[in-house]
């Protein structure tokens, strides 16, 4: 069964910091992986998606990696400011769970001013 | 651009009741399922469609139930609500040619 974790579950930083979020899965056989971001009270929004392939997306300040072999996954976030604060989400596809996803539980990401 | 709507946003329900929690999609999407989204954990799959007619369940089916007559819709109907399904639930739908999902923002259930 596949198995999504996610370091920290929260992370406190300063505006300006760059910070990294870590996401593990337990099956290496993965279609794609996903990383969303949540507001409190919102749905999911997503932010990249980097299929089995490839090793990393980047998008503005978001850069996402992959390493499939080792089952991990970062995102790395440049510059943070405090609109990014919110929840932060990765998702993998396929494995056991073919063309669905399975989730990890979160970060939730707090960038003071 | 509606994307993805569901309905209600809010819901209180006594235990035993029932209630049909909508979704519908306006992008042509094949692909619909339900998660349900609990503190501390990630997004669990309740069931989901891969077209009209078709569904099948996911992680947590247990206590709810889907149809799917038509690509738009896609409502999860809960027979007789308990305690344990409080819960925020999201709809999600997707196309099978591509690979990002869409978000509805959520809908609130609490069971007393």
């Amino acid at each position: 069964k596949q198995e999504v974790t996610q370091i920290p579950a929260a992370l406190s930083v300063p505006e300006g910091e760059n910070l990294v979020l870590n996401c593990s899965f337990t099956d290496s056989a993965i279609y794609n992986l996903q990383w969303f971001r949540q507001d409190p009270g919102k749905g999911l929004t997503s932010l990249l998606l980097i299929q089995s392939s490839q090793r990393e997306q980047t998008s503005g300040r978001l850069n996402a990696s992959l390493d499939k072999s080792s089952g991990r996954s970062t995102l790395y976030i440049a510059a943070s400011q405090p609109g990014d604060s919110a929840t932060y989400l990765c998702a993998v596809r396929g494995g056991n769970y073919g063309q669905n996803f399975v989730f990890g539980p979160g970060t939730r990401l707090s960038v003071l001013p | 651009n509606a994307g993805v709507t569901q309905t209600p946003k809010f819901q209180v329900l006594k235990t035993g009741q029932s209630m049909t929690l909508q979704c519908a999609q306006d992008m042509n999407h094949e692909y619909m399922s339900w998660y349900r989204q609990d503190p501390g954990m990630g997004l669990r799959l309740i069931h989901y469609s891969v077209g009209a007619g078709i569904t099948d369940q996911g992680e947590v089916p247990n206590g709810y139930n889907v149809s799917r007559s038509t690509t738009e819709d896609f409502p999860l109907r809960l027979l007789s609500a308990a305690p344990s399904q409080t819960s925020v639930y999201f709809c999600a739908s997707r196309s099978t040619g591509e690979n990002i999902q869409y978000f509805g923002a959520g809908t609130r259930l609490s069971v007393l």
